[in-house]
């Protein structure tokens, strides 16, 4: 298996404009997770997905950040309208089940100027 | 909040040295994941922990759960520069059925040669 893939994985935005972050977790995996890293805030649980559907969408920080997974191999993160305070790197990981491993993307590096 | 709290969040030492982190948390975690990052890329595990108590070694590097599941420790002995990385804890957190892995904000170790 290829892994977790993220697309794209450098993107550099204005303020203002629409992001869409896509990730495309390991075959087989029921939980996929968005993930946020800063230096101030380190790794930020964002949502996450359990067979498909949205468990949890607190760490959200508000209503310009929306995800989907229309199906098992595909979710999306959009950000709209995107701005400065936004840039970090966003992760998208996916696991089997609870207290086993998180495979992780490599990352995609959100600049929004 | 930071459900996990992770000290120190640097360490900068000689190679050849001892060193402990912690991550403490006032919730309870059904596990607890050890995470190394290296730059540019995503979090990779390195040990996961269950029963409160456990205590697991991986060469160097020895793992323990608090008796609780509130709080776990890294010890490095005689620690080299390959060992020079982010180290990130995880917990799994029961909510609603589901279990949601959260991080802490992480250690950055630097090994001196």
């Amino acid at each position: 298996d290829a892994g977790v893939i993220q697309s794209p994985r450098h993107e550099v935005t204005e303020m203002g404009q629409e992001v869409t972050l896509r990730c495309k977790p390991i075959s087989g995996h029921n939980s996929l997770f968005w993930y946020r890293q800063t230096m101030m805030r380190g790794l930020e649980l964002l949502i996450y997905f359990n067979n498909n559907v949205p468990i949890d969408d607190s760490g959200m920080p508000e209503d310009r950040f929306s995800a989907k997974m229309p199906n098992a191999s595909f979710s999306t993160l959009k950000i709209q309208p995107s701005e400065p305070r936004d840039s970090a790197v966003y992760f998208c990981a996916s696991r089997t089940t609870r207290n086993t491993e998180a495979f992780f993307g490599q990352g995609t590096r959100l600049t929004v100027v | 909040t930071q459900l996990l709290e992770q000290s120190p969040q640097f360490l900068s030492i000689q190679e050849g040295e001892n060193l402990t982190v912690y991550c403490n948390s006032s919730s309870v975690f059904s596990s607890l994941q050890w995470y190394r990052q290296e730059p540019g890329e995503g979090p990779v595990l390195l040990v996961t922990v269950v029963t409160g108590g456990e205590v697991k070694k991986l060469k160097r590097l020895t793992f323990q759960f608090g008796d609780a599941r509130k709080d776990s420790s890294l010890h490095i002995t005689a620690a080299q520069p390959g060992d020079t990385g982010l180290y990130l804890c995880a917990g799994d957190l029961t909510q609603g059925g589901s279990e949601k892995l959260v991080f802490g904000k992480g250690t950055k170790l630097t090994v001196n040669p």
